[in-house]
């Protein structure tokens, strides 16, 4: 069936480190590989999306790879910063299908 | 000028009531989804809607019932509410394609006593 598995849970990071969030997903099917972030109290909002003829993308701090062959993708934020610390998550969606599977969520914490 | 609202924000209830969520997106989408938020902050997708017409409808107790008046709404009803239904719930929407970015609502915190 489809599944997304993200890591690590939680994640902590001092100001100006760089944090890595990876996840897998089952489905070869998926073509569509967004990231999102929400913050305490907030809705989930996107940062950043690959789609799947693309190897990897940047937006400025923010960085995705992704790996069909594995069925992996990756997100790094480089220089973070404590506005960063939010729970992300990835997800993907298959092709044929609207709805987006999300991974279990990570916790990041910038330390000042 | 909120793309995708839901209301209400908070919503308060006893065990064994029915109580409704609306959700409007005016982003001209024709996909629009609930998702569950429990509180180890898992996402979970509870139904999809496209063109007004049901289309996922995942493992859901038969208490939730979505109702889509028009493409830019999608309401939940639930009946008999039990404990385990306390959660977020978050209303989004999309166009059908595959690539298309998925926007959220704000959410809907549900509480049940």
């Amino acid at each position: 069936g489809e599944n997304v598995e993200q890591h690590p849970s939680t994640l902590s990071v001092q100001e100006g480190d760089s944090a890595v969030i990876k996840c897998t997903y089952s489905d070869s099917a998926s073509n569509y590989f967004p990231w999102y972030k929400q913050e305490l109290g907030k809705r989930p909002q996107l940062i950043i999306d690959i789609r799947s003829n693309v190897g990897e993308k940047k937006d400025q701090r923010i960085a995705v790879t992704l790996n069909k062959t594995a069925k992996h993708f990756s997100l790094h934020i480089t220089e973070t910063q404590p506005e960063d610390s939010a729970v992300y998550f990835c997800a993907a969606r298959k092709r044929s299908g609207g709805k987006l599977i999300f991974g279990q969520g990570t916790e990041l914490s910038v330390k000042p | 000028d909120t793309a995708v609202s839901q209301t209400p924000k908070y919503l308060v209830t006893q065990m064994g009531n029915d109580k409704s969520i609306k959700c409007e997106q005016n982003l001209g989408h024709d996909t629009m989804y609930w998702y569950k938020q429990d509180s180890k902050k898992f996402l979970k997708i509870m139904f999809s809607y496209n063109n007004k017409e049901l289309i996922i409808n995942e493992t859901v107790p038969n208490r939730f019932s979505p109702k889509s008046p028009d493409k830019a709404h999608l309401n939940l009803h639930i009946n008999s509410l039990e404990l385990g239904d306390s959660a977020v719930y978050f209303c989004a929407s999309s166009h059908w394609d595959r690539r298309a970015e998925a926007f959220f609502g704000q959410g809907t915190r549900l509480t049940v006593v």
